[in-house]
């Protein structure tokens, strides 16, 4: 199976440590995006990345979350100084940039609990 | 800026019944319309998507939804649901302009009942 894989599945830390997620995109998807997904809520627009550049970042990403994709290949998500408010699901999702091949295909997420 | 409006956080239905989830958005641009339907304890998947041309689409499970331009809605439907089809349904937009962010809405939770 090839399709999108996060690691880790769960990630418990306690307030105030750094935490990093890896997402692998499908490998001939150029688009890469992360979403954050809290309880009874649809999956929020965080960050996405045309191979290696970072095209858009969404307001409610503060300063102490980083993404990354260096080689336009997988990526990393980055929060330093968790917060409680941080403890949510984490998505990514990869896709082909030209229409009609819109369709993101997700990964089965990163569940955050931050203590 | 796009927005999108799914009026019922949730829905019980009987087996074999029709069922219909609503979304509603609203964007200055033209946009790209989806559902996704989140199946227990399984990752996001596309259920059905607009691009453009026929404003029905269908997916293969037997739901469909229509584009409506005029009312900016783009409901999903089925005729006869199967317990099967229990899970969360996302409606979600794209614009057609600037960076494809895409925005989903809360979410839909379709219960099919015995």
């Amino acid at each position: 199976d090839t399709g999108v894989s996060q690691n880790p599945r769960h990630k418990i830390t306690k307030r105030g440590q750094n935490v990093t997620f890896r997402c692998d995109p499908i490998s001939e998807h150029n688009r890469l995006y992360w979403y954050r997904q809290t309880l009874g809520q649809g999956p929020e627009f965080l960050t996405y990345f045309q191979n290696e550049a970072q095209l858009e970042k969404s307001r409610l990403l503060s300063d102490r979350f980083s993404a990354e994709r260096p080689k336009g290949s997988f990526s990393t998500l980055e929060i330093q100084r968790t917060e409680q408010g941080d403890s949510a699901m984490y998505l990514c999702a990869s896709s082909l940039a030209a229409e009609p091949k819109l369709t993101q295909y997700f990964g089965p997420g990163t569940r955050l609990l931050v203590l | 800026a796009q927005s999108v409006t799914q009026l019922d956080s949730q829905v019980p239905v009987f087996e074999e019944a029709p069922v219909e989830l609503r979304c509603n958005y609203s964007s200055s641009v033209s946009v790209y319309l989806f559902w996704y339907v989140q199946y227990p304890n399984q990752g996001l998947q596309l259920l059905l998507k607009y691009l453009s041309g026929s404003t029905l689409v269908e997916s293969i499970n037997g739901f469909e939804a229509e584009f409506n331009k005029s009312q900016t809605s783009f409901h999903l439907r089925k005729p006869s649901v199967h317990i099967s089809d229990t899970a969360e349904y996302f409606c979600a937009v794209t614009s057609h302009t600037g960076g494809f962010k895409t925005i989903f809405g809360t979410g839909t939770r379709l219960f099919v009942k015995a």
